[in-house]
Parts: C-alpha cells; structure tokens; sequence
C-alpha cells in the first residue's frame, strides 16, 4: 500500500521568498510516480509538477522544483520567489508507475495537504 | 480549450433523492475516476473507468454508482443519498500509460440534509 505524508498543515512566507513543503511517502512499488497538486480556496485541483521514481534529474516547472531524494523517501515542493496568488493548499501525491491495463493502480494517493499562506 | 467539466457545481438536497453528478473530458482521455475529499481525509477514490462499459470499485464505493457509456462521460449517480455524503467531489482523467498526469474537474460541493 502507498502512504504519503505531509507534516506541516500550516506554512507562512513572505511574498518574494522560497518556501519548501514537505512530503515523504512509503511504498514497496519499483516505478512510482509523484505529483503536486494546488488547491486555490476556489476548490479546484491544479496539476504543478511530476517526478517519475527513475527519472535521475529533479523536475523543475517555472518557479516550482521537486526536490526528490529516493533513499529519504521524500519529495519536497520548492516554491520560490512566493506570489500572493500561491496561497492555497498544496497536496502531494503518488501513484505506480507499472500500470495495468485495468486500471486499479491509476488511483493516486494523496496526503492530507498544506495550506500555505503568502504575507504581503 | 483541453479540460473536464463536472455538472452541477453546487447542489443542496436532501436525503433520499437520487441525483446524478456529470462528468465530462475533450481529451479523448481512456482512464477516467471519481473522488471525495473530506477534512482531515484528504482524496479517497469512489469508482475508477478504463474504457466503455469497463467501470471498477475504488476505496469508498458503497452509495454510489457509475456508468461509462460514452469515453468522454462518466456520471457519478447517488441513487439514495445520506448526509455523510456530504462532500466535495472531483471527477478526474488522463490517457493511459505512465507520466501522465491527471486533470481535474472544478468539483461539486454537495450538501446533504
């Protein structure tokens, strides 16, 4: 089974800082995927990064980097130079990677969120 | 524009009344999948689709049903809803194979009284 963790329900930082967000996650599954989601107080989900377990290169999307470490299990979002639009929650998530063509393991497993608030 | 639309976004009812939550994709997506999220429970999958007429179980499918008729729906039906129903519901979908991501629909708030 596929666990995600995500310690902190609550960050603050300062518009034009980097924050980090943490995630670990636990699975016994050789190809994995992990995926960042935004939720805007508006509710809807926004897709932000991926990183695949054997990609060997830290995924990066504008201003939002993964900071992937195999051997910790984690999978921390970089946000840097924070924007007031950022404020939102963040949830990771992770999904197998050796999908099955009935698809019972295209179900991604999300952790309960962070809600990041950007000060002015 | 590529997106999935779900109908309605808000719904208040009360108990007992069937209803149907629409789903809809224009990205000729063949997996397709619903989920609630809950305070504190984060997203948990209710019934998942890979292909017409190919529906499946999730992790919390009791109340619930789903019908994959056409590839780009996929209906979400609470034949007798209760008020631990209550939730927000997305509907989502990607194309089949790894690295996909998986869009989202906006969601609907659901209210049951």
């Amino acid at each position: 089974a596929q666990k995600i963790t995500q310690t902190q329900p609550g960050m603050f930082v300062q518009e034009k800082e980097a924050v980090t967000l943490d995630c670990t996650y636990d699975t016994s599954d050789q190809s994995y995927g992990l995926f960042w989601y935004k939720q805007p107080s508006s509710g809807e989900m926004i897709f932000l990064i991926y990183q695949g377990s054997y990609d060997e290169q830290n995924a990066t999307e504008g201003r939002y980097s993964l900071n992937f470490q195999k051997a910790r299990k984690s999978a921390n979002l970089v946000i840097s130079a924070s924007q007031l639009g950022d404020s939102a929650m963040y949830f990771c998530a992770m999904r197998d990677e050796l999908l099955n063509s009935g698809g019972s393991n295209y179900k991604l497993t999300f952790g309960k969120g962070t809600l990041l608030t950007v000060n002015p | 524009e590529a997106q999935v639309t779900q109908n309605p976004r808000y719904l208040i009812t009360v108990t007992g009344k069937k209803l149907t939550v629409t789903c809809s994709q224009n990205m000729n997506h063949e997996y397709m999948s619903w989920y609630r999220q809950d305070p504190g429970l984060g997203l948990r999958q209710i019934y998942y689709s890979m292909n017409v007429e190919v529906t499946d179980k999730g992790d919390v499918p009791e109340g619930y049903k789903v019908s994959r008729k056409e590839k780009r729906n996929f209906p979400l039906i609470l034949e007798s809803p209760s008020p631990n129903q209550t939730s927000l519901y997305f509907c989502a979908s990607q194309f089949k194979g790894q690295k996909y991501e998986q869009y989202f629909g906006p969601g609907t708030r659901l209210t049951v009284t």
